[in-house]
């Protein structure tokens, strides 16, 4: 079974640019997350879809940020403009029921972003 | 304050060895809570729960002191496939918050 797969995994943009990471999470599950982990500090929460519901977006950092999940498969998450302080990694998860039960969170590998 | 604070490491110990670390968390709330383990540029990957009575796991106990707001865990007769960093996860709603992680080092 394929896990939680993020495309691109290494993505070197200038700043003022955009960029689109996409997650495909695991066929079946209905929760979907983003997280991201900025260098040396922990990774921090960023929104959470039930389907192609917005469960809670309060992790978001700003409107620069804007996620999708037309459908309730893929998920989108856009920065735009870049700034440098975006820099990071940007995972995706996803689980089949609720984390808060099982703990179990299935994360992709990761996007790496670096604004320059 | 951070919702969950961890000693970052790293710990370098020689294979065979045991070595322990806890974490703190904020909330009195949190319900549960977990380990995880990050292997080097890879995704983090669910190593453990941690229960209230303490459990283990093979090599790995885990143990939670929610009068001191802690966790523990422990790696007995540590392999180099141990080698990572090992994140701290408290629930303190419904949504994971992660610590920064500890590294440890296994050496031969």
């Amino acid at each position: 079974e394929a896990g939680v797969t993020q495309f691109p995994s290494h993505s070197v943009i200038e700043k003022g640019q955009t960029v689109t990471l996409r997650c495909d999470p695991i066929s079946g599950h209905d929760n979907l997350y983003w997280y991201r982990r900025v260098m040396g500090k922990e990774i921090k929460f960023l929104l959470h879809f039930v389907k192609e519901s917005k469960q809670d977006e309060s992790g978001m950092p700003n409107n620069r940020f804007l996620a999708e999940r037309t459908g309730g498969t893929y998920s989108t998450l856009k920065v735009q403009p870049a700034e440098l302080e975006d820099s990071g990694v940007y995972f995706c998860a996803s689980s089949q029921g609720q984390v808060s039960n099982t703990g179990e969170l299935f994360f992709g590998e990761g996007s790496r972003l670096t604004v320059l | 304050r951070k919702e969950v604070e961890q000693d970052p490491g790293p710990f370098n110990v020689p294979e065979g060895a045991t070595v322990a670390f806890n974490c703190t968390y904020s909330n009195s709330a949190s319900q549960s809570f977990f380990w995880y383990r990050q292997d080097c540029r890879k995704e983090p990957k669910l190593l453990m729960s941690v229960y209230s009575s303490g459990n283990e796991d093979g090599r790995f106990t885990a143990q939670l002191n929610r009068a001191s707001q802690y966790i523990s865990l422990l790696i007995r007769d540590s392999k180099l496939s141990d080698s990572a960093t090992y994140l701290c996860v408290v629930i303190p709603d419904y949504k994971l918050s992660f610590g920064a992680g500890t590294t440890v080092t296994v050496r031969a």
